[in-house]
């Protein structure tokens, strides 16, 4: 099945700073999946993109799809509280296959 | 809807014992899911099912057993617990499927066999 690499694993950031966390994959995707999981929590989906190029805004949150369609981004805007947890991709390839995620925290 | 419920949410087993996790969905998808998540880990793909009697495996299915009777239902079996099945377990749902559809998660059963 298909392997993604995700990073960086861990992001510490003050409070109004940007944060990114990328995923990276060898071969080419069909489609990526964004989660957010706080803490104790489960994962929440937050966004799937299909198309080579792809941008898609929710408020702070950019999400990308490469032009290659091998890597995708997600970046916050002038983060908050409210945005702690570890965000995770996920590809579909025969069975689905989740990255190892990425911890943010943020210090008020 | 209550969605995705899982049972139950904590539990610990002594090696060798068995035990089923129970899941259940009232939004009626077709496609149910387990996953185990190990300590700073991702989620890694148990067995997943497309429909009332069909399931099929996933990246990491031995020590398991999955069975799906009715749409609602997913039970997932551990026979012969043992240390390497600590972790927390999610059952999510979809309705058309892995590749093109959102997956809503249950809360996890946070499981420790000692």
């Amino acid at each position: 099945g298909q392997q993604v690499m995700q990073i960086p694993q861990y992001q510490h950031v003050q409070e109004g700073e940007d944060f990114t966390t990328y995923c990276n994959s060898s071969t080419t995707l069909s489609n990526i999946q964004w989660y957010k999981q706080r803490p104790g929590g489960h994962p929440v989906f937050l966004i799937q993109l299909v198309k080579s190029g792809e941008v898609k805004k929710q408020k702070r949150l950019t999400f990308q799809f490469g032009e290659a369609k091998k890597n995708s981004s997600l970046h916050i805007t002038a983060t908050q509280t409210t945005d702690v947890g570890t965000y995770f991709c996920a590809v579909f390839n025969n069975d689905m296959r989740f990255g190892a995620g990425t911890r943010l925290t943020v210090k008020p | 809807n209550a969605g995705v419920t899982q049972t139950p949410k904590f539990r610990i087993l002594k090696i060798g014992q068995s035990m089923t996790l129970q899941c259940t969905q009232d939004m009626n998808h077709n496609y149910m899911y387990w996953y185990r998540q190990d300590p700073g880990m991702g989620l890694k793909l148990i067995y997943y099912s497309v429909g009332a009697g069909i399931t099929d495996k996933g990246e990491v299915p031995n020590g398991y057993n999955v069975s799906r009777s009715t749409t609602e239902d997913f039970p997932l079996r551990l026979e012969l617990a043992a240390p390497s099945q600590t972790s927390v377990y999610f059952c999510a749902s979809s309705s058309i499927g892995l590749i093109t559809d959102t997956q809503y998660f249950g809360p996890g059963t946070r499981l420790t066999v000692l």
